[in-house]
């Protein structure tokens, strides 16, 4: 059964404080994602990694930075919290469009959200 | 103007009901169009994909496509009270950027 994990389900920080939120998979995929949901805005894409040690900037990767050492862990960092970071984080792992042998299409798979606010 | 358009809800039906959610987006390179189901407290899901124009039907699901009007559905027919979740409709093109485009989502209650 596929299995992406978030290190936390809630997480309180204060304004200015670093912020890490980790996201493991166990199946093998190369692409990695993180989002922030808020509501009337759905899911919006902040960075994504394709590889290890790879990342590119999503729509909205101001005030965030990545870390994908492993191909199983991607990191989510914020390097100095805002109160307007305060949202539901979500980890999305998936195997590249068109693998052999995968699915049709590169199905994303989430992790269970960090809900992150930052008093 | 978002490049995924969906009505936010909440849509609040009887049990039994045929439900009818839809998107609307403006890039024209849009390939893969997928339905993602998430309840409350949980990430999100893949229910059902398209690839291009046309219809899918997965059980009580059906997916359709119309790029000419850039335009998808999904419909759920004999609606479940066990269905009441936010649908998120996302898309992408064949090449280029890898990740998807999200909708806002739509939160559906299937009252018994």
């Amino acid at each position: 059964d596929v299995k992406v994990t978030q290190s936390s389900r809630y997480l309180v920080k204060r304004t200015g404080e670093k912020v890490f939120l980790e996201c493991v998979q166990d199946m093998d995929h190369e692409n990695m994602f993180w989002y922030r949901q808020d509501p009337g805005l759905g899911l919006r894409l902040i960075y994504f990694s394709y590889d290890v040690k790879m990342k590119e900037k999503g729509d909205i990767p101001e005030g965030y930075s990545v870390s994908r050492e492993k191909k199983e862990r991607f990191s989510l960092i914020l390097e100095s919290a805002s109160t307007n970071q305060t949202s539901m984080y979500l980890c999305a792992s998936s195997f590249p469009l068109g693998l052999a042998g995968g699915p049709g299409v590169d199905t994303q798979y989430f992790g269970p959200g960090t809900r992150l606010t930052v008093l | 103007q978002k490049e995924v358009e969906q009505d936010p809800g909440p849509l609040s039906v009887p049990e039994g009901a045929i439900v009818s959610l839809n998107c609307t987006y403006s890039n024209s390179a849009f390939q893969y169009f997928m339905w993602y189901r998430q309840y409350s407290r949980k990430g999100p899901e893949l229910l059902m994909y398209t690839y291009s124009s046309g219809n899918k039907e997965d059980g009580r699901f059906t997916a359709q496509v119309d790029k000419s009007s850039k335009y998808i559905s999904l419909f759920i027919r004999d609606s479940q009270p066990s269905d009441s979740a936010t649908y998120l409709c996302a898309m992408r093109g064949d090449t280029g950027r890898r990740a998807l485009t999200f909708g806002s989502g739509t939160r559906l209650q299937v009252q018994p």
